[in-house]
């Protein structure tokens, strides 16, 4: 069974940039959730993604945004990069279905550090 | 809103038995995970609880959930120098898609 795998491990940004980071989703999960970690937090709920559509999110501008693909992979999209944009982003799918919510699983995460 | 919160510090002997804990605000709470975080590292799921049980053991792992004072625990048997790490509390509600979680609990075992 593949875990979830994230990339990349590291990357360095400059205010105003745009980055993407992936994500594939552990074998046999549908959903994937994104979450932004800063030093010394706990992670928080940015979105997530079922059947290729947003299906949730939480407290993050609209310059935050997502796309999940047939195969459940997904990506996470930040344009215009603050400083404050600087954590670890951290990927996690599941298996999510109306009646019941599986436990989600974590990758190792992309920590991206904002210049 | 809804706060999930721990205590930041805990140091232990190894060999000795280690209790982090955690509380939360939101009664609709359902799912109550614990997970665990080494340098460098995502999250690792140890274990869940629903909310309509009381106790869940698995192996050195024993997680006490009071619904009614919205306190969550878990205890590690025997705890090893390997359990050092940051523990993180989190909840999820019915089947929304967005976990909460504590700010995790720094857990240095001790030779």
């Amino acid at each position: 069974e593949t875990g979830v795998t994230q990339s990349p491990t590291h990357l360095i940004k400059t205010r105003g940039q745009q980055v993407t980071l992936r994500c594939s989703s552990q074998s046999g999960h549908n959903t994937v959730s994104w979450y932004q970690q800063a030093l010394g937090q706990g992670p928080q709920f940015i979105f997530q993604y079922y059947r290729e559509e947003e299906n949730g999110r939480g407290n993050f501008p609209p310059r935050f945004s997502g796309l999940q693909f047939p195969n459940y992979s997904s990506e996470l999209n930040v344009n215009a990069l603050e400083l404050d944009d600087s954590a670890l982003y951290l990927c996690a799918s599941s298996l999510w279905s109306p009646k019941a919510n599986q436990p989600q699983h974590f990758g190792d995460g992309t920590r991206l550090s904002i210049l | 809103g809804e706060d999930v919160e721990q205590s930041l510090f805990l140091s232990v002997r190894e060999g000795d038995s280690s209790v982090i804990n955690c509380t939360y605000t939101d009664s609709s709470s359902t799912y109550l995970y614990w997970y665990k975080q080494e340098p460098g590292a995502g999250l690792q799921l140890l274990t869940y609880i629903f909310s309509n049980m009381d106790m869940k053991q698995d192996q050195r792992l024993t997680v006490l959930l009071n619904k009614k004072d919205k306190h969550l625990s878990l205890r590690i048997a025997d705890t090893q120098t390997g359990d050092s790490a940051i523990y993180f509390c989190a909840e999820t509600q019915g089947n929304n898609n967005d976990m909460r979680f504590g700010a995790g609990t720094r857990l240095t075992v001790k030779p």
